[in-house]
């Protein structure tokens, strides 16, 4: 059974777009969190819920709004989508926010043509 | 806030040899957790090591062990007797206690493992 899974895996999408990418944890954790990792593979932090609570919310476009329905499920829009905006989309999930080990998804990888 | 930096971009090593990936980060903090990640090219994002500031002993993990020098802001990895499957990204990372905070990734260091 995967711990944190995503979906899709690939979306290959043209500009001006929306698109949603939907993640699932089966841990039981608190904490779930979306990172961006470019093309130079930076990892950096976009949003962090915390049992449905917003916590951080980095500088970060309007055009993307994270929605968490439940503290399982941590889902990512993406609007009026941009060739900047390709990159990889990393979910994960921690038992809560003070706890220190990071479970990673397997990955989104957005490409706007 | 915080800052990692990895100095080394890519590395390579014989397999079966030894190799050390560098560290560095920037904190005023005392008491915060450091990780090791790995990154092969499935892209999975898996833990390989961490470490609580406030213990002196260093963390290891079979072939994985680090040096973490406090005082020097430093945390390498040592990774021995390296094998193909090691080949991979390995991020530094940072984790503060303090609440609204979060992990901080260095920008990585490309491993590659030679036959």
């Amino acid at each position: 059974d995967t711990a944190v899974s995503q979906t899709p895996k690939y979306l290959v999408t043209q500009m001006g777009n929306d698109k949603s990418i939907k993640c699932e944890q089966n841990l039981g954790h608190d904490t779930m969190y979306w990172y961006k990792q470019d093309s130079k593979k930076f990892l950096k932090i976009m949003f962090s819920y915390n049992n449905k609570e917003l916590i951080i919310n980095e500088t970060v476009p309007n055009r993307f709004s994270p929605k968490s329905p439940d503290k399982a499920h941590l889902n990512l829009h993406i609007n009026s989508l941009e060739l900047g905006d390709s990159a990889v989309y990393f979910c994960a999930s921690s038992q809560d926010r003070h706890q220190e080990k990071l479970f990673f998804g397997s990955g989104t990888q957005l490409s706007v043509l | 806030a915080q800052t990692v930096t990895q100095s080394q971009p890519e590395m390579s090593v014989q397999e079966a040899e030894t190799v050390t990936l560098s560290c560095t980060y920037d904190t005023s903090e005392s008491n915060y957790y450091l990780f090791w990640y790995k990154q092969p090219p499935s892209r999975q994002m898996i833990l390989v090591i961490r470490q609580e500031a406030y213990k002196q002993q260093n963390a290891t993990e079979n072939r994985f062990s680090v040096n973490f020098q406090k005082a020097a802001k430093s945390f390498s990895l040592k990774i021995s007797d390296s094998q193909l499957g090691d080949t991979a990204m390995y991020f530094c990372a940072f984790r503060s206690l303090i609440y609204g905070q979060n992990f901080v990734f260095g920008p990585g260091t490309r491993l590659s493992v030679l036959p």
